[in-house]
């Protein structure tokens, strides 16, 4: 499973679009990229996965880099109930990195 | 998205008591499942894979005489926490993993605090 990198903390005012970026360039050919993200003691919320090509949900975008060494998970609009820890993962075995904890704020 | 149940949501235990959680998936076939443990303030750690009707594999440092992992059927899969303690209290997560024709999605429980006494 490839090795992923993000930011510790980001903040976001509400309703304004916010980018979580994540590398991964050690990803293999066929591993997904999978996005989840975690309120307080609760289990992880699955967001997005894709492999190549962009994608859209209606929680979220995510944009690969053409080379996938990296991508970024773009929430539109973002709400105080998208406040959470956010965890990109590369790979068929999920393993958790630190993530991203997403600060929304009035 | 599919729904991953778990059992107990809570529980407290006593100091080299056993405990055992319950992992379900609600509306699919999980022929794969996994258990985590996260401790506070910290990312989640794989503990195990499991298959079902096979043994479970177990990540490093993880001793699989104490957490024992049981996946009997394709909805079930049950974590025993045995003589339990102190340290051993965490938030302990499941998830189980469905094939859906192109790739694996994954969809996790809302989780197991175990507080040991």
């Amino acid at each position: 499973d490839a090795k992923t990198t993000q930011p510790n903390s980001m903040e976001s005012n509400e309703e304004e679009p916010v980018h979580l970026p994540c590398n991964h360039s050690t990803i293999s050919g066929t591993d997904y990229i999978h996005w989840y993200r975690q309120l307080p003691s609760q289990g992880p919320e699955y967001v997005i996965h894709g492999l190549t090509s962009n994608v859209n949900n209606r929680m979220a975008s995510l944009a690969i880099a053409e080379d996938r060494k990296s991508s970024t998970l773009i929430l539109h609009r973002a709400t105080l109930r998208d406040a959470a820890v956010y965890y990109c993962i590369g790979g068929r075995k999920l393993t958790f990195g630190t993530g991203t904890r997403l600060q929304v704020t009035l | 998205g599919a729904v991953v149940s778990q059992h107990p949501s809570r529980v407290i235990c006593k100091s080299g008591t056993s405990v055992k959680i319950e992992c379900r998936s609600l509306d699919f076939q999980a022929t794969t499942m996994f258990w985590y443990r996260q401790f506070p303030k910290q990312s989640l750690m794989l503990m195990a894979t499991s298959n079902e009707g096979s043994k479970a594999t177990y990540e490093q440092g993880v001793e699989k005489d104490k957490f024992l992992i049981n996946h009997a059927s394709l909805t079930l899969s049950t974590l025993t926490v045995t003589s339990a303690h102190p340290e051993d209290s965490s938030f302990y997560i499941c998830s189980a993993r469905e094939f859906a024709g192109v790739a694996y999605e994954q969809y996790f429980g809302p989780g197991t605090r175990l507080t040991v006494t």
